[in-house]
């Protein structure tokens, strides 16, 4: 079973700044099997990116993913107030088959 | 407009039942995979449950095997969880989510519903 971990556990950075989020699998992931997400206090998660690097419909630009194998990253260009939130990565694994969540990074304002 | 709305939630005391619905409009749901995701007070998103878009494929994460059951019902448009011998660890906000797949790429889980909480305790 592949086990995510984000981190920082917490990142501090003030609007405008650019935020660096990471995410290592303790075996190797496909590309096409890693997603991100951003969830908000009291609000469901919402789909960022898959497939690595793709971002979901509605995605600003200034969110990227990248990565490969083991170490996966989502950048934040340029935050802005709304984009502080718990960022959760996620893959697809096929044995045993299951949705694997990192436990999440807490990105709030400095 | 997509939605999934979520229900059936409540308060129950260890060993208990419950029955959480799910219910989809805006898309032809009988062509989608879904998933159930859970969140415990203050804690991170946790995978409970997957099904096919014919039900015919089912999974679970170990920590509900035997006691969840996943199912759903393409003419009411319903995902369902049926969750019995509950723990006080099954204490979550439980959410139901849209899976998209575009041949062997995960395009991840797009649509999410607002959740609906369940609290184990006596």
């Amino acid at each position: 079973e592949i086990v995510l971990t984000q981190s920082p556990g917490t990142l501090s950075l003030s609007p405008g700044e650019r935020a660096t989020l990471s995410c290592r699998a303790s075996q190797s992931v496909s590309s096409s099997y890693l997603a991100w997400y951003q969830q908000k206090p009291g609000q469901a998660p919402r789909l960022l990116i898959y497939g690595a690097s793709s971002r979901a419909t509605g995605i600003p630009d200034r969110f990227s993913g990248s990565g490969s194998g083991t170490d996966f990253t989502l950048t934040i260009s340029r935050l802005e107030p709304e984009d502080f939130a718990v960022y959760y990565c996620q893959q697809y694994g096929s044995s045993p088959p299951a949705y694997t969540f990192g436990q999440g990074t807490k990105l709030e304002i400095k | 407009e997509v939605q999934l709305v979520e229900s059936g939630g409540g308060l129950v005391q260890p060993g208990g039942s419950l029955r959480l619905s799910c219910a989809a409009s805006g898309f032809t749901f009988s062509s989608y995979e879904m998933n159930w995701v859970r969140q415990a007070p203050g804690k991170g998103l946790e995978w409970v449950s997957y099904i096919s878009s014919s039900g015919s494929t089912i999974y679970y994460a170990d920590s509900v095997k035997g006691r969840f059951t996943i199912s759903r019902d393409n003419a009411k448009n319903s995902l369902y969880l049926q969750m019995n011998s509950l723990r006080a660890e099954d204490t979550a906000v439980y959410y139901c989510a849209r899976v998209l797949w575009s041949g062997y790429e995960f395009l991840g889980m797009d649509v999410w519903g607002q959740g609906t909480t369940v609290t184990v305790s006596s």
